[in-house]
């Protein structure tokens, strides 16, 4: 049971927008940047966002991430069926002792 | 363009010591204070960070794994190691290494193709 919370499963047609949240508290979340990786099946995962809204080199402008107090939101604008994949969100966490970086526990996305 | 490769024995058995290599290519440990990261994911799980090693050596661990885990790093050789003991079956899991994308930045941007461990007698 991750420190923060995603949505399962969500999904699209192609061509549309989705949002995938991720949930956390003022612990990790609300105290920290926030990365995103998409992760196709038998590979590692891809780093898509970072510091909240940064994205790296290469990674189209269909990617996009935002942050607001205790969530995060990264969302995919003209989808296409090579987005389906698992998302993760990450982020430090001060719960306990020393800290951990955490991950979400992860949302399918399906291209309908 | 930093290259990542893990390797070590893919079955270990229950009790013993996991111990896996990653060596890093076209890229230095030694330059810029990039983190240099343990993630696992065992068989249809998130990822679970392990631990990273920083600029000049320094680590840091998950607590919940604090009392098994050494991450240690070779600087001569451009590699790092993770080393687990005693492992039971819930340590099963593929096991990648990773650099951060830019230096200070703990995020996992380049990453090793991982590499399956089995505990199991």
């Amino acid at each position: 049971q991750s420190v923060l919370t995603q949505p399962p499963s969500v999904s699209a047609a192609p061509g549309q927008k989705v949002t995938i949240s991720c949930s956390g508290s003022s612990s990790n979340i609300g105290n920290d940047f926030v990365s995103w990786y998409q992760q196709l099946p038998g590979t590692a995962p891809k780093l898509l966002i970072y510091d909240n809204d940064q994205r790296p080199s290469g990674i189209p402008d269909r990617f996009s991430g935002s942050k607001s107090g205790t969530s995060a939101t990264l969302g995919i604008t003209g989808l296409q069926t090579g987005d389906e994949a698992t998302y993760y969100c990450a982020t430090w966490d001060s719960t306990i002792d020393s800290g951990l970086w955490v991950f979400g526990g992860g949302t399918k996305l399906t291209v309908l | 363009q930093v290259h990542l490769q893990e390797s070590g024995p893919g079955l270990v058995r229950p009790s013993e010591t996991l111990s896996l290599t990653c060596s890093v290519s076209g890229g230095s440990l030694r330059t810029g204070s990039f983190y240099w990261t343990w993630v696992r994911q065992a068989p249809g799980k998130a990822p679970e960070w392990i631990g990273y090693t920083y600029y000049g050596g320094s680590t840091h661990n998950n607590p919940f794994l604090k009392n098994r885990l050494t991450i240690s790093v070779d600087m001569s050789k451009n590699e790092f190691y993770l080393r687990l003991s005693p492992v039971t079956a819930a340590d099963t899991a593929v096991y990648y290494c990773a650099r951060g994308v830019e230096p200070a930045k703990l995020t996992a941007a380049h990453w090793g193709q991982g590499t399956l461990v089995t505990v199991s007698s």
